[in-house]
């Protein structure tokens, strides 16, 4: 199956630091791949859309220069956290959809990130 | 702003146990639903993509209604087991520049043995 990996599970850092969090796709390629925050007792929510080769697109309300995201290749996506503070603390998620941005692929998602901002 | 809520929050049954929650979503333009399973520590894991009203889709145990004119979807368990124990998510499809999800704050399951 379409396996997707999240890297760190958890970081706890202090606050005015910067966090990198990794999304791979292992065993396809993904074109577009989305990041997702999520906190306590409410949805995920998306955060922007990170396409392969081009400029990220933010959902309304997220900063696009706290959160950085790049899209190198097929297969990985980060996002930078940059002067984390502890209202950043949240639980961040990453999900990549093979094939083209104009079908309705499922989307498949890693494990998740904790990020606790001291 | 589109607004996808599902109910109960969350619910504790016996083993053994049927069980159903709901999703409400938007009537108007609607394009997808779809349901997630979500153990705790793993990733979410897709379980049906819904589309046409009427539409009834089953994976072993668990199925999932959808009537896109009333804007709701229901996901039944039949016979619960302790390893159903998850969080359930829907998620509402939209295209903006994209094809985008609306989640919803999930219903969580507890089975007990």
């Amino acid at each position: 199956g379409a396996v997707v990996s999240q890297h760190p599970s958890r970081v706890i850092c202090k606050s005015g630091t910067s966090v990198k969090i990794e999304c791979r796709s292992l065993d396809f390629q993904a074109t577009t791949m989305f990041w997702y925050r999520q906190f306590p007792k409410q949805s995920l929510m998306l955060m922007a859309t990170s396409n392969e080769g081009s400029k990220a697109t933010y959902e309304q309300g997220v900063e696009k220069d706290k959160f950085l995201i790049n899209h190198a290749s097929l297969t990985l996506s980060t996002l930078t956290v940059t002067s984390a503070h502890p209202e950043d603390s949240s639980f961040y998620i990453c999900s990549a959809r093979p094939g083209t941005s104009g079908s309705v692929n499922e989307q498949f998602f890693g494990p998740g990130t904790r990020l606790t901002v001291l | 702003i589109l607004n996808v809520e599902q109910s109960p929050q969350s619910l504790h049954v016996q083993e053994g146990d049927s069980t159903n929650f709901t999703c409400s979503f938007p009537s108007s333009n609607f394009y997808a639903l779809h349901w997630y399973r979500w153990e705790t520590a793993k990733s979410p894991e897709a379980l049906f993509v819904m589309t046409l009203n009427g539409d009834e889709k089953k994976k072993g145990r668990i199925s999932a209604t959808l009537n896109t004119k009333e804007g709701y979807s229901y996901l039944y368990i039949k016979g619960s087991q302790p390893e159903d124990s998850a969080t359930y998510l829907c998620a509402f499809g939209v295209w903006d520049s994209s094809y985008k999800l609306i989640f919803g704050s999930g219903t969580r399951l507890l089975v007990r043995p």
